[in-house]
C-alpha cells in the first residue's frame, strides 16, 4: 500500500514570495490534514478536511494561508506572502475517517524563508 | 485548549538497557493517546494507538499505559537497540490531535 505522499521535499524562498504544497494522502482515506511542525516543537494543526470539506481550520493563518481539496483527493496548501516566521516543515496526514483513528503521515516539505 | 508535555526532552541510554517516556495531557476528554516515532527529516511513524476506554497497547518490545484520570501516559522500551534511536512523540487526540514537544532518545551501542 503507497504511502502519504508529500511534494516538494525541500524549498527555499525568499520573504514575501509565494510557495506550494502538494500531498496525495492514502488511497481510500476520507480525511486529510496538514500540520506545521517549527524546529523543536510539535506538529501542529493547521487544517483538517473530510472528502472536500473543512471541517477544521482554527489554526490556518487565514491571512496568508490557503488549502484547498477540491476532489476530495489531493490537496495543496498555498502561502501567500510568505514570512520568515514560516520556515518550518509542512506534514501532510491521512486517516481512513476521523476521530479516534491513526493518522499516516507523510514524509514532509521542509521550508525555509530567507 | 489541550496542553501535552512530554519528559524528558532527551535521554541517551547504553544499548540493552530498558527505558520510559512520559507524557502528561491537561484535558482528560480525549478520545485516544498516540504514540509516533520521528527520525531526522522524515514524516512521523505511528506506534501504538491507545482508545480512551483502554489501559494499555502493546507491539513488541513497546509498551504504551494510560491514564485519563491523570492526564497521563508512559512509553516503556524494553532492551533498547541503537535503531530505537529517534524523536518520540505523544499526542492525545480529541477533535484533532495535540502534539508534545517530544523526547529525544539516543541508545548507545
Amino acid at each position: 500500500e503507497a504511502g502519504v505522499a508529500q511534494s516538494p521535499r525541500y524549498k527555499i524562498i525568499e520573504k514575501r514570495q509565494s510557495v506550494a504544497f502538494w500531498c496525495n494522502p492514502i488511497s481510500g482515506h476520507a480525511t486529510l490534514y496538514w500540520y506545521q511542525q517549527i524546529l523543536g516543537q510539535g506538529p501542529k494543526l493547521l487544517i483538517q478536511f473530510q472528502n472536500n470539506g473543512v471541517v477544521d481550520d482554527s489554526q490556518l493563518p487565514k491571512d496568508r494561508f490557503s488549502a484547498e481539496r477540491l476532489k476530495g483527493v489531493d490537496s495543496t496548501l498555498k502561502i501567500q506572502p510568505a514570512k520568515l516566521e514560516d520556515s518550518a516543515v509542512y506534514l501532510c496526514a491521512s486517516s481512513i475517517h476521523s476521530r479516534g483513528e491513526t493518522q499516516y503521515f507523510g514524509p514532509g516539505t521542509r521550508l525555509l524563508v530567507l | 485548549k489541550q496542553e501535552v508535555t512530554q519528559i524528558p526532552a532527551a535521554l541517551s541510554v547504553p544499548e540493552g538497557e530498558n527505558l520510559v517516556l512520559n507524557c502528561s495531557f491537561t484535558d482528560s476528554a480525549i478520545y485516544n493517546l498516540q504514540w509516533f516515532r520521528q527520525d531526522p527529516g522524515k514524516g512521523l511513524t505511528s506506534l501504538l494507538l491507545i482508545q480512551s476506554s483502554q489501559r494499555e497497547q502493546t507491539s513488541g518490545r513497546l509498551n504504551a499505559s494510560l491514564d485519563k484520570s491523570s492526564g497521563r501516559s508512559t512509553l516503556y522500551i524494553a532492551a533498547s537497540q541503537p535503531g530505537d534511536s529517534a524523536t518520540y512523540l505523544c499526542a492525545a487526540g480529541a477533535n484533532n490531535l495535540f502534539f508534545g514537544t517530544g523526547t529525544r532518545l539516543t541508545v548507545i551501542p
